[in-house]
């Protein structure tokens, strides 16, 4: 079972419209959540890290929140891109797995004109 | 360079070839991790190193994958008789800091490896 799902599974909104993403998690207790923004053909990169004491924390226009009570994150992004098109990966990781981040399978969000 | 620089970034081998897959990561940085992804999916674990010692390899797929990181630097994946199951982007990250679960992780472009 996947330790990290996220949904939708893709999403395709207008430029200029706001969108929510949602990460559910079963890894617990963790030490930190973080979300990364990957362009197709390249490496992950980082958005925003949370630790389980924090509800929200934002980057630009990218706003992540944190519900530790019932293990659910969503990333909102506000006034979107076409640059935004990418998929976004949630990731948690957890003292029980040592330095293994658990990632789940991201969200692939395409923003057209 | 100011990131960390994979190479080849791309690589196709014949079933039972040997590949190697390098990794620089960003000078000064304890951490080294590499990662596997399929298509579509998230990246999945397979070692990480703490300055040139290899603290963890369980997510090695197989005897067939070995990393190494000699002197604490750049790191090598190497596969040996590729199979097509191993097709896939191979992700190198790191991290200033020991540990993966504060510090924030730099990944590198990756390198996509397909087995014909």
């Amino acid at each position: 079972k996947n330790q990290v799902e996220q949904s939708p599974q893709s999403l395709i909104i207008l430029e200029g419209k706001n969108c929510t993403l949602q990460c559910n998690y079963t890894v617990s207790p963790f030490s930190n959540l973080r979300w990364y923004k990957q362009d197709t053909g390249r490496g992950p990169v980082s958005l925003t890290i949370m630790t389980f004491s924090e509800n929200t924390k934002s980057n630009g226009r990218y706003t992540a929140t944190l519900d530790a009570d019932t293990k659910q994150s969503s990333l909102h992004i506000t006034a979107s891109q076409l640059s935004d098109s990418a998929s976004y990966i949630c990731v948690v990781s957890a003292m029980e797995y040592g330095n293994k981040l658990v990632f789940g399978a991201g969200t692939i969000l395409r923003v057209k004109s | 360079g100011a990131g960390v620089s994979q190479s080849p970034r791309y690589k196709v081998a014949k079933r039972g070839q040997d590949v190697a897959l390098r990794c620089d990561p960003i000078s000064g940085h304890v951490s080294l991790f590499w990662y596997q992804q399929a298509l579509g999916q998230g990246p999945e674990f397979l070692t990480y190193f703490q300055n040139e010692a290899q603290l963890d390899k369980s997510g090695l797929p197989s005897d067939r994958f070995f990393a190494e990181r000699p002197e604490g630097s750049v790191s090598t994946l190497k596969i040996q008789r590729t199979q097509q199951e191993d097709s896939a982007v191979y992700l190198c990250a790191s991290s200033l800091v020991g540990s993966a679960l504060t510090g924030e992780l730099f990944f590198g472009e990756g390198s996509r490896l397909t087995v014909l």
